[in-house]
């Protein structure tokens, strides 16, 4: 149980596009999902908290213009690297959290974006 | 404020036992995890402690103190696979995760 998807896994585009993506929590109802990007070498860096049904919440630096979150369902969310340029190219992982007991975060395969 | 600590790399020889320790304060505790990643891949979770003492799962075990803040994990019989960055995160009283920068474990032969 417990499994956590994320497509695409990695995806290629041009300075200036826009790239969604997707987190599914397959076996469970996640009402709170988060978004991590993580540079080669270093560590998670929470991007934002994305909660089903309200507006996502985004950690201080970064862009919520720019990095657009929905979570229409218990089981969806999405991210959408909007106008992305070469600066954005990193390793956006998302997670999704079961509500009860410890609250464990279980973690999507990540997608690795690379802007030309 | 808000912090953990742990070692930035360690190196061990396959087979042996290494012990990555965590410490770590937080606002409020609801709990330490440890996760595992390996390069280029997502972390993926091991094990869970919110009460002190040693949980063990498989070669892999996780210690907690709460009054010293402490926590450690124990990895056994060592093998190649176990090459990979191992994660320290705290659930504060918001039951939002602080993350450690993580410590990577190299396995020589």
């Amino acid at each position: 149980g417990a499994v956590v998807s994320q497509h695409p896994s990695r995806v290629i585009c041009k300075s200036g596009t826009s790239v969604k993506i997707e987190c599914r929590s397959l076996d469970f109802q996640a009402t709170t999902m988060f978004w991590y990007r993580q540079f080669p070498k270093q560590s998670l860096m929470l991007m934002a908290t994305s909660n089903e049904g309200s507006k996502a919440t985004y950690e201080q630096g970064v862009e919520k213009d720019k990095f657009l979150i929905n979570h229409a369902s218990l089981t969806l969310s999405t991210l959408t690297v909007t106008s992305a340029h070469p600066e954005d190219s990193s390793f956006y992982i998302c997670s999704a959290r079961v509500e009860r007991g410890a609250y464990t975060q279980y973690f999507g395969p990540g997608t690795r974006l690379t802007v030309l | 404020g808000q912090n953990i600590d742990q070692p930035t790399e360690m190196t061990a020889t396959e087979g042996a036992i290494v012990q990555i320790n965590c410490t770590y304060q937080t606002s409020g505790f609801n709990g330490l995890f440890w996760y595992q990643q390996h390069a280029g891949e997502a972390p993926t979770f091991l094990s869970y402690n919110v009460l002190d003492g040693l949980e063990e799962k498989g070669r892999f075990s996780s210690f907690l103190s709460r009054s010293k803040g402490y926590s450690y994990l124990l990895l056994k019989e060592l093998q190649m696979k176990d090459s990979a960055s191992y994660l320290c995160a705290a659930l504060d009283s918001n039951y939002q995760l602080i993350w450690g920068a993580g410590t990577k474990l190299i396995i020589k032969p």
